[in-house]
């Protein structure tokens, strides 16, 4: 998976309560990605970060935000979990360069949240 | 806005059958286009991508895919189908240049089942 570790891999958690998913990287690569894959609707982009502490926002953000305080880490947090925000997460990083055909993105092996 | 759609949200194939997912997308201006592989409960693998140049497309695992402009679509192929082929497939898309260029849209994705 790239250098690109997901924790926790598993979460079962209460309507209401704060989450953070951590998304940690050891590519150095300077964008960022967070999805949520649920069945019918592939994948849907909740934020990126193109920097440390250059963030914004995806496709459906809301609900959510994140932080990148250095390279290698990019958090995802619910701040009030609901229980339309049970999915699967991954994250995805890809490095920036000239050369555009080579910003691929590559994923991690994904959060498994349930929000009950 | 960029949109790609996959026909067909379930496929099925004989073990030695042809393998055909199709992928179309909307832009008037030809984007990357990626195909990504995921085996249950994994994250995404990328299988190929097509920027620039030669049409058809090789990538790993037996599979290619044709760029036809005409027609908008990225198909992906594989002349003869294993047991190990069956996973979800996504067809993405970015435009390459210009404000978040960098962003993948995905199509919802396309499960391929093997019959033996």
């Amino acid at each position: 998976d790239a250098g690109i570790t997901q924790s926790p891999r598993h979460k079962v958690t209460e309507t209401g309560t704060p989450v953070t998913l951590r998304c940690h990287q050891t590519e150095n690569h300077r964008y960022m990605y967070w999805y949520r894959q649920d069945p019918g609707h592939g994948l849907r982009l909740i934020h990126y970060s193109y920097g440390v502490k250059d963030t914004d926002k995806g496709e459906v953000s809301d609900g959510y935000s994140v932080s990148r305080s250095k390279t290698e880490d990019f958090l995802l947090t619910l701040e009030s979990a609901t229980s339309s925000q049970t999915s699967v997460y991954f994250c995805a990083i890809s490095e920036r360069s000239m050369d555009l055909a080579k910003n691929i993105q590559y994923f991690g092996a994904g959060t498994r949240l349930s929000v009950l | 806005a960029q949109s790609v759609t996959q026909l067909g949200s379930h496929v099925s194939v004989s073990e030695g059958a042809l393998v055909l997912l199709r992928c179309n997308y909307s832009s008037s201006v030809p984007p990357y286009l990626f195909w990504y592989v995921q085996y249950p409960n994994q994250g995404l693998q990328l299988l190929l991508k097509y920027t620039t140049g030669a049409t058809l497309v090789k990538g790993i695992n037996g599979f290619e895919a044709e760029f036809k402009k005409s027609e908008t679509s990225f198909h992906l192929t594989k002349p003869s189908a294993h047991m190990s082929d069956a996973a979800e497939y996504f067809c993405a898309a970015h435009r390459g240049t210009g404000a978040g260029s960098y962003q993948l849209t995905f199509g919802k994705g396309t499960k391929l089942s093997v019959i033996p």
